[in-house]
């Protein structure tokens, strides 16, 4: 699976986008973006996927360069209950496992 | 709520116990994964089931640990002889069969060992 880059902490004000950056340059054209956040005590849960399209859902939306060599997740409008881990995973189509590395802190502040 | 249950949620025993944690999985899923979180890192794989068969295995997976899914529902994680650097936190995922299908974790079993 490609390695993913990701900034060790970031902050965001409440009620901000909050956006949170992605590099995987050596991404393959069969392999998938995934996100996830963990919160303090709890397992990672899943936010969003995706190829190489943008992709929206009620959480969150991705957005995947045309080269594909980086993404961005955002969340439109930030709480509090954001401030979590972000892990952004590369993920072979097809395969079982993902790989987690050590995400992003992001703190939502008031 | 039907998303992943893990029993317990909290484990302390000494050096040398054996424990034994249990994951119920979203109905439907076939497919449970394990993974071992230490404070400050990301996940980390340990195994994976797909039905009954485990399909892959860590090294990080010891001879002291070990895992089952005996009737394809619930599964079952053994460490035997525990250590002090087993303590960490154990969470289990299961996601559906389909290609791509997203990991769903259960809330994690926190071991440790004094």
């Amino acid at each position: 699976d490609a390695k993913t880059t990701q900034p060790t902490s970031m902050d965001c004000a409440e009620g901000r986008a909050a956006n949170l950056p992605c590099n995987h340059s050596t991404i393959s054209g069969n392999e998938y973006v995934y996100w996830y956040r963990q919160i303090h005590s709890q397992g990672p849960q899943y936010i969003i996927h995706g190829l190489k399209n943008n992709e929206t859902n009620e959480m969150a939306s991705l957005i995947i360069t045309e080269d594909r060599k980086s993404s961005t997740l955002i969340l439109p409008h930030a709480t509090l209950r954001d401030t979590a881990v972000y892990y952004c995973i590369v993920r072979l189509q097809g395969a079982q496992k993902l790989v987690f590395g050590q995400g992003t802190r992001l703190t939502i502040n008031p | 709520d039907t998303g992943v249950s893990q029993d317990p949620r909290h484990k302390i025993t000494k050096r040398g116990q054996n424990v034994t944690f249990r994951c119920d999985p979203i109905s439907e899923h076939n497919r449970l994964y394990w993974y071992r979180q230490t404070l400050g890192q990301g996940p980390e794989f340990l195994t994976y089931f797909q039905n009954e068969a485990q399909l892959e295995k860590s090294r990080l997976l010891s001879d002291r640990f070990s895992a089952e899914r005996p009737k394809g529902s619930f599964s079952t994680l053994e460490i035997q002889r525990t250590e002090q650097g087993d303590s960490a936190m154990y969470l289990c995922a299961s996601s559906l069969p389909a290609t791509n299908s997203p990991l769903h974790f259960g809330n994690g079993t926190r071991l440790t060992v004094t």
